[in-house]
Parts: C-alpha cells; sequence; structure tokens
C-alpha cells in the first residue's frame, strides 16, 4: 500500500527561523511534488523534483529529493509570517497519487 | 490563463438526495483528476481521466460515485444518494501529462444536512 508520512504535522515557528518538513514515501518513485495550502483556499504547485538528487528553490523555501531514501525535504529558511499555510507533498509514482497529511505551519512574530 | 474552474463552490442538500459537481480544466491539459478533501486531512485521490478514458478509479469511489469527462474536456462528478459521511471538499485538477504538476481548481464544498 502507498504511503506518504509527513512530519511534524504542526509546526509553529518564530520569524527568523529556520527549519525542515520532511516526507518519507514507501514505494519507489521518482517524482515528488510539493503544495501549499492556505486556509479556505485550493493547492498551489510549489516544486516538482523529478530525480534522484534534485533541489529546487523559490524565495525561503528549498526542496531536495532522495529516491534512494524515499524522502523528500522542504527546508523554511529565515521564515516570515507570510509562509504559514499547509504543505503538502505527494508522490507521483503511479497514478494512485498519494497525498501526505499535511505539515500546518504558523509562523509567530 | 483561466485555471481551474468547478461548479458550484457550494452545495447544501438533505441526505438522500443525488448532486452533481462540474470541472472545467485549462483547456490544453489532458489529464483531470478528482480528489475529496476533509478538515485536517490531505486530498485523498477519487478517479482521473486522460482525455475521455477514465483510467483509474479508488476503493473510496463506492457505486453511489461516477465521473464522466465525455468529450475530453469538462467532467462531472455526481453522488447518487448521499450521505452524511459525503460532506467535504470535492477538488478537481488537471495537468499536460503525468510528469507535469496539477493545478487545482477552488473545490466545491458538499455539506449534507
Amino acid at each position: 500500500e502507498l504511503k506518504v508520512e509527513q512530519n511534524p504535522l504542526f509546526l509553529s515557528m518564530q520569524e527568523g527561523k529556520n527549519y525542515t518538513i520532511y516526507c518519507n514515501y514507501s514505494t519507489t518513485s521518482d517524482r515528488l511534488y510539493w503544495y501549499r495550502q492556505d486556509p479556505g483556499k485550493s493547492l498551489e504547485s510549489l516544486f516538482v523534483l523529478l530525480s534522484n538528487g534534485a533541489v529546487k528553490q523559490e524565495g525561503r523555501l528549498m526542496a531536495s529529493l532522495d529516491t534512494k531514501a524515499r524522502l523528500s525535504t522542504l527546508h523554511i529558511t529565515a521564515a516570515v509570517h507570510d509562509l504559514s499555510a499547509t504543505y503538502f507533498c505527494y508522490q507521483g509514482g503511479s497514478e494512485k497519487l498519494v497525498f501526505g497529511k499535511g505539515t500546518k505551519l504558523t509562523v509567530n512574530p | 490563463d483561466t485555471g481551474v474552474s468547478q461548479n458550484p463552490r457550494h452545495k447544501i442538500t438533505k441526505r438522500g438526495q443525488n448532486v452533481t459537481f462540474r470541472c472545467d480544466p485549462i483547456s490544453e491539459h489532458n489529464r483531470l483528476y478528482w480528489y475529496r478533501q476533509t478538515l485536517g486531512q490531505g486530498p485523498e485521490f477519487l478517479t482521473y481521466f486522460q482525455n475521455e478514458a477514465q483510467l483509474e478509479k479508488s476503493r473510496l469511489l463506492s457505486d453511489r460515485f461516477s465521473a464522466e469527462r465525455p468529450k475530453g474536456s469538462f467532467s462531472t462528478l455526481e453522488i447518487q444518494r448521499t450521505e452524511q459521511g459525503d460532506s467535504a471538499m470535492y477538488l478537481c485538477a488537471s495537468s499536460l501529462g503525468s510528469r507535469q504538476p496539477q493545478h487545482f481548481g477552488d473545490g466545491t464544498r458538499l455539506s449534507i444536512l
């Protein structure tokens, strides 16, 4: 059974701090996606990681993929309030697309 | 760029009634996906289409649920004999091929009285 596990599920951090969100998945995949969802809104694509060792950066967010470890990370650098949202990873290795439960990030002033 | 459009945005109905939702994907996208999301959870895959062909259905999609994409453009998701447990946000997404990210619509929120 395909499983995608994110941790932590809840993250409260102060502005200016760094932190990493982890996404572990259970089956071999060369595709991993990160999405952001604001409360009451739909999902917005952040990153597409298509190969082992892939690293993508956008502003204060950086995502990486290690297909051998079946692990993707989303690193937050010097967090700001605008990053408060729920972040989802999902595995696209098969057509049964599986989302993680999401990490709800709250950045406090 | 007219993103993915879903209608209606909200639907309130009584238990036992049938409901139908519509999704208009981004025009050049050949793949269309339906998900269900409940509060505090990630989206759960329901089904997807490549053009007009429905290629995969989740076990979550009971026989009360049916989805169509008749001409490979818009899609409808129908739920018959709605139950309380059907209350959720129903999300539609589309993509250009399997390796491109999906673009999500704003969803249809279904409330069962």
